[in-house]
């Protein structure tokens, strides 16, 4: 069974660009849920999706950030414009129901110049 | 709310030595307590969990870690390092009332020495 897969593996990008990360869960996981670890910090909750509602974006640093899941399935998550401080890795994880574990993928590098 | 500090960003021992990696956490609920690891250019696995069954919980590759409610710890704990030991470990919590969200500790990174 495939894991939870995220595209890009890496993106270089400058500051004020834009740029689309996008999370594939496992197949039959309602629950995704993205984290990001900032410069070698904690890795920090931004929002959990179930199916294609949110259902907690307490996380997320500030309106230039976007995340959606169309029909319930893939997750995007667009940083527009990026800023330097975004730099990091991005994390996404699924799970069957809510208190089931996460799975988490190998995550995206992303660097903001 | 609930938070994770795990003692020591870094942590070296040499090969056959005892690994002990320190995380201890906050929490007004019972928790769920986890600990993942992440090797180099992968992501996170779940190295094992807690979830208030039995206080000892042994996990993948030889770990195990202890839950002890009076010290507020879940220490991971490992008899005899092997060099595939080297990665990056995170302790984490989960409660029912905090959300689905887990909350991970800074990360200790593992050297395991020939």
């Amino acid at each position: 069974e495939a894991g939870v897969t995220q595209f890009p593996s890496h993106s270089v990008i400058e500051k004020g660009q834009t740029v689309t990360l996008r999370c594939d869960p496992i197949s039959g996981h309602d629950n995704l849920y993205w984290y990001r670890r900032v410069m070698g910090k904690e890795i920090k909750f931004l929002l959990h999706f179930v199916k294609e509602s949110k259902q907690d974006e307490s996380g997320m640093p500030n309106n230039r950030f976007l995340a959606e899941r169309t029909g319930g399935t893939y997750s995007t998550l667009k940083v527009q414009p990026a800023e330097l401080e975004d730099s990091g890795v991005y994390f996404c994880a699924s799970s069957e129901g809510r208190y089931n574990e996460q799975f988490f993928g190998p995550g995206t590098r992303l660097t903001v110049l | 709310a609930q938070s994770v500090t795990q003692l020591g960003s870094h942590v070296s021992v040499s090969e056959g030595a005892l690994v002990l990696l320190r995380c201890n956490y906050s929490s007004s609920v019972p928790p769920y307590l986890f600990w993942y690891v992440q090797y180099p250019n992968q992501g996170l696995q779940l190295l094992l969990k807690y979830t208030s069954a039995a206080t000892l919980v042994k996990g993948i590759n030889g770990f195990e870690a202890e839950f002890k409610k009076s010290e507020t710890s879940f220490h991971l704990t490992k008899p005899s390092a092997h060099m595939s030991d080297a990665a990056e470990y995170f302790c984490a919590v989960r409660t029912d009332t905090g959300g689905f969200k887990t909350i991970f500790g800074a990360g200790t990174r593992l050297f395991v020495k020939a």
